[in-house]
Parts: C-alpha cells; sequence; structure tokens
C-alpha cells in the first residue's frame, strides 16, 4: 500500500461547482496534514494545513478524519483560477514529509 | 526576503554523467529537503539536512547523494545518470527540523533532463 493515496482524476468541473479531494494514509502515527497546490510547470504551495477539528478557509474546507486516516478538502463556488493538481502532503514522521501523486483539477467556464 | 533558491534551472545531462544540483534554502530556515517530481506524478522524498547531516532518506539508491554546508545551503549530486533520473528536482526548506507547521518553502525546481 502506498504512503498516501489519491483520488486519480483528473476532475474537470464547471465554474461555480463544489468539487471534493479524497486523500488516504497509511501511517498511523503521521502527525501534520496538508494541502497543497501545484500549477503546471510551478513548486508546489501550501494551500492550508489540516486539523483535527476541520478548519475552512474562504471557499475552501479541509476535514481530517484520523479514525479512517483520511483527508478531504472541499472547494466551493470553483473558480477558473483554480485549476491545478491538489497534493495531500503528510508528516509521515518527525522528519520525512510524504506526497501523494496529486489530483488534477480542471474548471471549465 | 528571499525564498529558497535553486540552481541551474534547466540542465541537460548524458547517461553516464553525475550532476550537482544547489539549494539556498529562505532565510531563518535551517533544514532542506529533496524531493523528485516526474512528470505527472507527486514529488517523492529523496532526504533531509539538517545540521549538515542526512537525517532522513526516501527510497532512492546510493547514487543519490548529498551535502549540507554551515550556511544551511546544500548540494543534491546523482552520479552516473540514467534516462529515469530526468525530473524536476525540487529543494524545500523549514525553519526546522520536521517542523513544517511553520512553513515548507519550495523553491522552483531543476529541471534535469538526462539523453
Amino acid at each position: 500500500r502506498k504512503e498516501v493515496e489519491q483520488d486519480p482524476g483528473p476532475f474537470n468541473v464547471p465554474e461555480g461547482a463544489t468539487v471534493a479531494f479524497n486523500c488516504t494514509y497509511s501511517n498511523s502515527a503521521s502527525q501534520s496534514f496538508f494541502w497543497y497546490r501545484q500549477d503546471c510547470r510551478k513548486e508546489p504551495k501550501l494551500l492550508m494545513s489540516v486539523y483535527s477539528s476541520g478548519n475552512e478557509d474562504g471557499r475552501f474546507t479541509a476535514q481530517l478524519n484520523r479514525a479512517s486516516q483520511y483527508i478531504s478538502l472541499l472547494i466551493r463556488d470553483s473558480k477558473l483560477s483554480d485549476s491545478a493538481t491538489y497534493l495531500c502532503v503528510v508528516d509521515h514522521s518527525y522528519d520525512k514529509v510524504i506526497f501523494g501523486p496529486g489530483t488534477s483539477l480542471s474548471v471549465i467556464p | 526576503d528571499a525564498g529558497v533558491t535553486q540552481s541551474p534551472t534547466h540542465l541537460i545531462k548524458t547517461r553516464g554523467q553525475q550532476v550537482t544540483l544547489r539549494c539556498s534554502p529562505k532565510s531563518g530556515h535551517d533544514t532542506v529537503s529533496w524531493y523528485q517530481q516526474a512528470l505527472g506524478q507527486g514529488p517523492q522524498f529523496i532526504f533531509q539536512y539538517y545540521e549538515e547531516e542526512e537525517r532522513q532518506r526516501g527510497n532512492f539508491p546510493d547514487r543519490f547523494s548529498g551535502h549540507q554546508f554551515p550556511n544551511y545551503s546544500s548540494e543534491l549530486n546523482v552520479n552516473a545518470l540514467l534516462l529515469g533520473d530526468s525530473a524536476l528536482y525540487l529543494c524545500a526548506s523549514s525553519p526546522r527540523q520536521g517542523n513544517i507547521r511553520y512553513g515548507y518553502t519550495f523553491g522552483s525546481g531543476t529541471r534535469l533532463t538526462v539523453v
């Protein structure tokens, strides 16, 4: 089993749609969880951290379920500018951070 | 405040050659991690350096080695290059070992092509 797995994608959605990305991780001892965004041929950039209580940043909502070892990202009212690859990131151990394979999102006019 | 700086931005090498990639971390950061990202895949962890020592290593052969200098900058060396080593190599820095809660900043990467 891979350490971090994500929906294979790609996701093609119309503007204004709500889209959800899912991620699972294998190491139950993992402590920190993040979503990164990567634009084509650019470096990854932190989108948001994921907390046990769930957290929201504008149109973006992240959820963590430690029992199921599952992380999600919900994007509401999708914009064209949301088109990118979304990477699930898990702090696998104290000094080893693991990225998922990413899920590509295209928001269509 | 400069972010993470990587050099060179692009590189073309021949199979069997050796390559050195360089990274200067963000000001205030002392930990450097290296990742390999093949086209269409997520970044794969190569190793992390802190206090001039390799602290953790991913599933990469010994052909991949690194170094961290007293000023926290780092190098990634790859020997005996294979076609499969063609990828974007990303350097990420953080304020202290493992503590990415305060920010894990990536450089723009070095795109290596092996022919």
